[in-house]
């Protein structure tokens, strides 16, 4: 099994900044993914993290409102940038093999 | 509609009663998880099935995929409050050993003591 630890946790910021969310994994895995959990809805899947290359972002999400990096197999950043009240939600990492997918804690947005 | 239907959406149970909670898709299942999740605790992996009929087991957690691989069912056998949470299921609907999981809205699970 994999652990996965994201910083921070939680914060608060304010419209227009951009915040960076840091994802690590107590192993290699494979893939790493970044979900966001808006309040009172399923997960959506935002992208998946490439080592070494550009994410693979899903229908409704951009690389320029979300960079994504992952410099190896063990490390992943999300940029949430110019954000606006609408961003707030929590955002889980997530990585792993195919049989098993691990999920980190997730770092809790709100954007005032 | 809602490609990963979930219910009930919540449950209430007393401490020692079973309880089952489903996951129906509008597509074939290639890999379902299943994971519970706390606040602030991120989700917790419990199991995940791939094969029709597939049944595994943890501790007093059973998960079974159906033949036709578009529902699956948890169970919990005399129930907990440690089992109090909400439980997420996420499917594969790819076909193609796709990592990326799509994701019921989930159950909310309270046990009374």
């Amino acid at each position: 099994s994999a652990v996965i630890s994201q910083k921070p946790s939680r914060d608060i910021c304010q419209r227009g900044t951009s915040l960076t969310i840091q994802c690590q994994v107590d192993s290699q895995v494979t893939m790493m993914f970044w979900y966001r959990q808006q309040p009172g809805q399923s997960l959506t899947l935002i992208a998946t993290a490439n080592q070494g290359s550009e994410a693979t972002y899903e229908s409704g999400f951009v690389i320029d409102k979300f960079p994504i990096s992952r410099p190896n197999l063990t490390f992943s950043t999300l940029t949430v940038s110019n954000m606006s009240p609408e961003d707030s939600s929590i955002y889980l990492c997530a990585g792993g093999s195919y049989n098993e997918q691990f999920f980190g804690p997730g770092t809790r947005l709100t954007v005032l | 509609s809602q490609e990963l239907e979930q219910s009930p959406q919540s449950l209430i149970v007393q401490e020692g009663k079973n309880l089952t909670i489903n996951c129906t898709s509008s597509k074939t299942l290639y890999g379902l998880y299943w994971y519970k999740q706390k606040y602030g605790e991120g989700l917790i992996f419990l199991m995940m099935l791939q094969k029709g009929g597939e049944e595994k087991s943890h501790e007093k957690i059973t998960a079974k995929l159906d033949e036709k691989k578009q529902q699956s069912s948890l169970h919990i056998t005399a129930s907990q409050p440690s089992h109090a949470g909400i439980y997420l299921c996420g499917a594969d609907h790819s076909g193609a050993g796709s990592y990326q999981l799509t994701f019921g809205k989930g159950t909310k699970l309270s046990v009374i003591p």
